[in-house]
C-alpha cells in the first residue's frame, strides 16, 4: 500500500509570491491535515479536511487555504510570501476523524528567499 | 493555549533504557500519540493511550495518567538507529492535533 506522498519535495519561492503544494494520501483515508515545522515552533497544526470540507483549523493567517478533492487528495496554498513561511510543510492521512494515528508524507520543504 | 511539554534533549548508551516524560495541560482529551521522527524524514508512529496505563509494543512502551495530564515513552535495549527526535501529541476535544516540541534523543557507543 502507497504512503502519503507530498509534492513538490523541495520549491524555493521568493517572498510575496505564493504557492500550492499538494498531498495524495494513502487509499482509503478520507482525512488529510496539514503541519508546518519550523525549528522554533515545532509541528503546528494548519487544517484538517474531511470529505471535502474543513473540519478544522488552527492559528495561521487567511494567507494559507487549503482544499480536498472528491478522491481525498488535497492541496494547500499560501499566498503573498513571507521569509517566515519558510519551513517543512507536512500532510498527514487517517481513515476518517477520530482516533486512529495519522501517517505523514515526507513532507515539502519551502524555502523564501 | 495548549501546553505539552517534553525535554528537549536526552543522552543514552546503546543498550540501556531511556524514559521521555510528557507532561500536557491542554483544553480537553482525546488520547496521547507518540511519533519519531528521524532527521529529514516523516514522523512514523510508535503509540497510542487514551484510557490510563501502560502500552508495551516490543521494544517501545508508553504509559499515561490522565488525572496527572502525564505520560512517558520508554525505549528499552536502545540502538544506535533509535537516535531520533520523539513527539509527544495529545488530541483534543475538536479531535486537533497538538503536539509538543520534540526530544531530541542521541545513543551513544
Amino acid at each position: 500500500k502507497a504512503g502519503v506522498t507530498q509534492t513538490p519535495r523541495y520549491l524555493i519561492k521568493t517572498r510575496g509570491q505564493q504557492v500550492t503544494l499538494s498531498c495524495s494520501p494513502i487509499s482509503g483515508h478520507r482525512s488529510v491535515s496539514w503541519y508546518q515545522q519550523t525549528p522554533g515552533q515545532g509541528l503546528q497544526f494548519l487544517f484538517e479536511y474531511f470529505s471535502e470540507t474543513q473540519r478544522n483549523k488552527g492559528n495561521f493567517p487567511g494567507r494559507f487555504s487549503g482544499r480536498q478533492f472528491s478522491n481525498s487528495r488535497s492541496e494547500m496554498n499560501v499566498s503573498t510570501l513571507e521569509l517566515g513561511d519558510s519551513a517543512l510543510y507536512l500532510c498527514a492521512s487517517s481513515p476518517d476523524l477520530g482516533n486512529q494515528p495519522q501517517h505523514f508524507g515526507d513532507g515539502t520543504r519551502l524555502s523564501i528567499l | 493555549g495548549q501546553n505539552i511539554d517534553q525535554p528537549t534533549e536526552m543522552t543514552a548508551t546503546e543498550g540501556a533504557i531511556v524514559q521521555i516524560n510528557c507532561t500536557y495541560q491542554t483544553s480537553g482529551f482525546n488520547g496521547l500519540f507518540w511519533y519519531q521522527q528521524h532527521a529529514g524524514e516523516a514522523p512514523t508512529f510508535l503509540s497510542y493511550n487514551v484510557l490510563d496505563g501502560l502500552e508495551e509494543k516490543g521494544r517501545f512502551s508508553s504509559f499515561l495518567s490522565r488525572s496527572k495530564g502525564y505520560s512517558y515513552l520508554l525505549l528499552k535495549e536502545l540502538q544506535m538507529k533509535d537516535s531520533a527526535s520523539y513527539l509527544c501529541a495529545v488530541r483534543l476535544d475538536d479531535y486537533k492535533l497538538s503536539f509538543g516540541a520534540g526530544t531530541t534523543v542521541t545513543v551513544r557507543a
